[in-house]
């Protein structure tokens, strides 16, 4: 089975750039999760859904960020313009329903803003 | 303080068993987890608890519960240098996870 994906791996821009990254989670997986890990710190929820529903919203920074899941399977999560203190690991994650919450983590995308 | 809270950092040596240790303050959660994370990986799941049981055991691993303290620990028997990485501790949250800092296990052989 294949694992999440994620792309790209790495990415450096200027703040106040645009950015964008891309998630592919486990085939049949109807929960999608974004969350931000900071270096020296745990991952931390940004948003979450259920097929192309918005679950929870509640930790991201709706002035800048912004996500979707359109036909309910790979997900976008954007920034704009970014800030020095974006500068993380954006991890995708998906868990199938009703199976004791268990998350599969992608390898994320680190973002270095300058 | 913090919802999770994890020690940053063991050291231990190869064959010796590591004991990482966790806190938390809601006990509302029915799950409880162990994540390891490798240099820029993702996180692994490595096992996790439910909130009803005081021991989970699974290969090299052990997960003792301490629900009235609020207290979980997680076991590596024989731990190898293979095993040295971050480990989270997470408990969840509704359908999300609420992760500690996470302890970083240094393993010399």
């Amino acid at each position: 089975e294949a694992g999440v994906a994620q792309s790209p791996r790495y990415k450096i821009i200027e703040k106040r750039q645009s950015v964008a990254f891309w998630c592919n989670p486990i085939s049949g997986h109807a929960t999608l999760y974004w969350y931000q890990q900071i270096l020296g710190q745990g991952p931390k929820l940004l948003i979450q859904f259920q097929n192309n529903g918005v679950v929870d919203d509640s930790q991201l920074p709706k002035d800048r960020f912004s996500a979707e899941r359109l036909k309910g399977v790979d997900s976008t999560l954007k920034i704009q313009p970014a800030k020095l203190e974006d500068s993380a690991v954006y991890l995708c994650a998906s868990s199938p329903v009703g199976q004791g919450y268990e998350q599969y983590f992608g390898p994320g995308t680190r973002l270095t803003v300058t | 303080g913090e919802d999770v809270e994890q020690s940053l950092f063991l050291s231990v040596r190869e064959g010796d068993s590591s004991v990482i240790n966790c806190t938390y303050t809601d006990s509302s959660s029915t799950y409880l987890y162990w994540y390891k994370q490798e240099p820029g990986a993702g996180l692994q799941l490595l096992t996790y608890i439910f909130s009803n049981m005081d021991m989970k055991q699974d290969q090299r691993l052990t997960v003792l519960l301490n629900k009235k303290d609020k207290h979980l620990s997680l076991r590596i028997a024989d731990t190898q240098t293979g095993d040295s990485a971050i480990y989270f501790c997470a408990r969840q949250s509704g359908t999300a996870l609420i992760f500690g800092k996470g302890t970083t296990l240094s393993v010399s052989s």
